[in-house]
């Protein structure tokens, strides 16, 4: 099957400092990907949907200054969390579908960055 | 609005049961629905993908069936072991979105 990479898996951090997170797909291309948050024992929620060379598309409530979306590439997406806050804290996973939307269409899903801010 | 919810949110049994985890979603034009496994504090790890034209997928101790008229699907799990013991999450991709809309999941404890 397809892999997702993420990288940092863990990252601890100070206030007012930015991280970057990267989301990889490995074999395989990927026009769209999606990041998620997900707070101790809670479900997953979108936060945005990162586009390969245009702007992403962000979920409602969700700070588009504050989380950055790149896409600058088939395989890769990166969100940076700009000055980053202890409410920040958070697991932060990435997917990213194969195929189009219909009945080839299957998404993967990266193992996840554990973000601590301090 | 398109929603997933899971039911129960938690379940306990002893080893050996066998057991069936619920799924429910409010729009039936889907193109398919995932079941996943997360171990706390892991990834995902994707059990079961059901297009929307079938009626279930089998994977080991694992059957998943979809019933879209209804809008529900069910994950049963044969001879639960405590190696299952995780939290276990719905996913639908609705039609006209690529993005999957996940329930809360239900959290599993199989005792030995």
């Amino acid at each position: 099957g397809a892999v997702v990479s993420q990288h940092p898996s863990w990252v601890i951090c100070k206030s007012g400092t930015s991280v970057k997170i990267e989301c990889r797909s490995l074999d395989f291309q990927a026009t769209t990907m999606f990041w998620y948050r997900q707070f101790p024992k809670q479900s997953l929620m979108l936060m945005a949907t990162s586009n390969e060379g245009s702007k992403a598309t962000y979920e409602q409530g969700v700070e588009k200054d504050k989380f950055l979306i790149n896409h600058a590439s088939l395989t890769l997406s990166t969100l940076t969390v700009t000055s980053a806050h202890p409410e920040d804290s958070s697991f932060y996973i990435c997917s990213a579908p194969t195929g189009t939307s219909g009945t080839n269409y299957e998404q993967y899903f990266g193992p996840g960055t554990r973000l601590t801010v301090t | 609005k398109q929603e997933v919810t899971q039911i129960p949110a938690a379940l306990s049994v002893p080893e050996g049961e066998n057991l069936v985890l619920n799924c429910s979603f409010t729009d039936s034009a889907i193109y398919n629905l995932q079941w996943f496994r997360q171990d706390p504090g892991k990834g995902l790890t994707s059990l079961l993908l059901i297009q929307s034209s079938q009626r279930e997928q089998t994977s080991g101790r694992l059957n998943a069936s979809l019933d879209k008229s209804s809008g529900r699907s069910t994950l049963y799990i044969a001879a639960s072991q405590p190696g299952d013991s995780a939290t276990y999450l719905c996913a639908v991709a609705f039609q006209g979105a690529q993005k999957l809309v996940f329930g809360q999941g239900t959290r599993l404890t199989i005792n030995p």
